[in-house]
């Protein structure tokens, strides 16, 4: 187990619809991104927050967004949403500072958008 | 632009035996590189790391070798066994701290299949 929790697990949303995910990264870490899966693909890497800014970001539109607390959790927000959204959304935490940059993934919200 | 693809798409390898993963990146600035497995309904799981000023690393029955000068990621699984059958992805993230630097690059993933 990575610590890193996510929910809700599966969701289904009509296109048009706005979705919020949650994460709540593994104890003790600062930095949190989030990943999209398509089916069969590689994860996409959407945006990174550090102590609750933006500071990273992917080719996604600005109909995704994110916010991080002071507690480090954090959530990614989808407006508008399109067939093309259905994915795996995975977040993962970790600790800036040091040599070590690995990033510990939560098992992922399973997004289905009709 | 940065990618990084993997050479096979499956590997079935026999219980017990060695097991290799290849894995090419492009972005020759890149300076971080991981491996991750995934199983099925599950987010990817750190395996190994190695940074770009290093060539070989070795952890519990994997080894990771990088080869800079051909841009080229393996990773090597001794005495493969039934549990690792997953999807298996390399990872590579820019040099940096903000911007494009902060996010890992992954490639396709390779599934592989272990028989008993």
């Amino acid at each position: 187990e990575t610590g890193v929790t996510q929910s809700p697990t599966h969701l289904i949303k009509t296109r048009g619809q706005q979705v919020t995910l949650r994460c709540s990264s593994q104890s003790g870490h600062n930095t949190v991104s989030w990943y999209q899966q398509a089916l069969g693909q590689g994860p996409q890497f959407i945006f990174q927050y550090y102590r609750e800014e933006e500071n990273g970001r992917g080719n996604f539109p600005p109909r995704f967004s994110g916010l991080q607390f002071p507690n480090y959790s954090s959530e990614l927000n989808v407006n508008a949403l399109e067939l093309d959204d259905s994915a795996l959304y995975l977040c993962a935490s970790s600790w800036r500072q040091g040599a070590t940059e690995t990033r510990y993934f939560g098992p992922g919200t399973r997004l289905l958008v009709l | 632009g940065e990618s990084v693809g993997l050479h096979l798409p499956t590997l079935s390898v026999q219980e017990g035996d060695n097991s290799i993963i290849n894995c090419a990146y492009s972005n020759s600035a890149s300076d971080y590189f991981i491996w991750y497995k995934q199983e099925s309904g599950k987010g990817p799981q750190f395996i190994i790391d190695i940074r770009s000023n290093m060539d070989k690393r070795q952890g519990q029955r994997v080894t990771v070798l990088l080869n800079k000068t051909v841009k080229h990621l393996s990773l090597q699984i001794a005495a493969t066994q039934p549990g690792d059958s997953a999807v298996y992805f390399c990872a590579e993230k820019g040099p940096g701290r903000t911007g494009g630097g902060n996010k890992l690059t992954f490639g396709t993933g390779t599934q592989l299949k272990v028989e008993l």
